[in-house]
């Protein structure tokens, strides 16, 4: 079974510039995630899709950050401008539902640096 | 944003040794999940807990889920050198489907 994909695997930018990430889930996992994890510390949820709803984005900085899941599968991350603090691995998860035993699969990010 | 606190931060032990570390939070949990992630990589899941006092294995790694059910504790038997990587616990509370990282055990097997 193939797993979380995300692109591209790095990305350096200068302050103010725009970049997107890409994500595909595991093949029919409704629920898809983004983390950011800033160097030293654990991931913290960005947002979280059930199909193509947005289930939970309290964690999104709505004024720079937008996140879109069209049709359900794939999903897109935009930072728009970057600031310097948006150095991090984004992280793009998938699970097949929003139970308590449902394992979120991760991928393995993309590494954003913001110069 | 809130982060459960884990302890130790970072460990070097020798190839054979018993491995202990723990995360505590303030808040009560419901469920707790351990996770491993090596350079480059995401998280991969090891562990989950669901009940306060259970205490589950996966081959030479055992997990317990705190009576308080304010903390969790990982251990590893025997280690050997591919358990290098950072270890984070995961908590999820009340009415929410919200997972809470910890800060992370960065582990370091000497041969």
């Amino acid at each position: 079974e193939a797993g979380v994909a995300q692109s591209p695997r790095y990305k350096i930018i200068e302050k103010r510039q725009s970049v997107a990430f890409w994500c595909n889930p595991i093949s029919g996992h409704a629920t898809l995630y983004w983390y950011q994890q800033i160097l030293g510390q654990g991931p913290k949820l960005l947002i979280q899709f059930q199909n193509n709803g947005v289930v939970d984005d309290s964690q999104l900085p709505k004024d720079r950050f937008s996140a879109e899941r069209l049709k359900g599968v794939d999903s897109t991350l935009k930072i728009q401008p970057a600031k310097l603090e948006d150095s991090a691995v984004y992280l793009c998860a998938s699970s097949l539902g929003r139970g308590i035993t449902d394992t979120q699969y991760f991928g393995p990010g993309t590494r954003l640096t913001v110069l | 944003g809130q982060q459960l606190n884990q302890s130790p931060q970072s460990m070097f032990i020798q190839e054979g040794e018993d491995v202990s570390m723990n995360c505590t939070s303030s808040s009560i949990f419901n469920t707790w999940l351990w996770y491993k992630q090596d350079p480059g990589e995401g998280p991969v899941l090891l562990i989950a807990l669901y009940k306060a006092g259970e205490l589950t294995s996966n081959g030479r790694l055992t997990a317990q889920f705190g009576i308080t059910r304010k903390d969790s504790f990982l251990n590893i038997s025997a280690s050997i050198p591919s358990d290098v990587g950072i270890y984070f616990c995961a908590g999820q509370g009340s009415g929410t489907y919200k997972y809470i990282f910890g800060t992370g055990t960065r582990l370091k097997v000497l041969a």
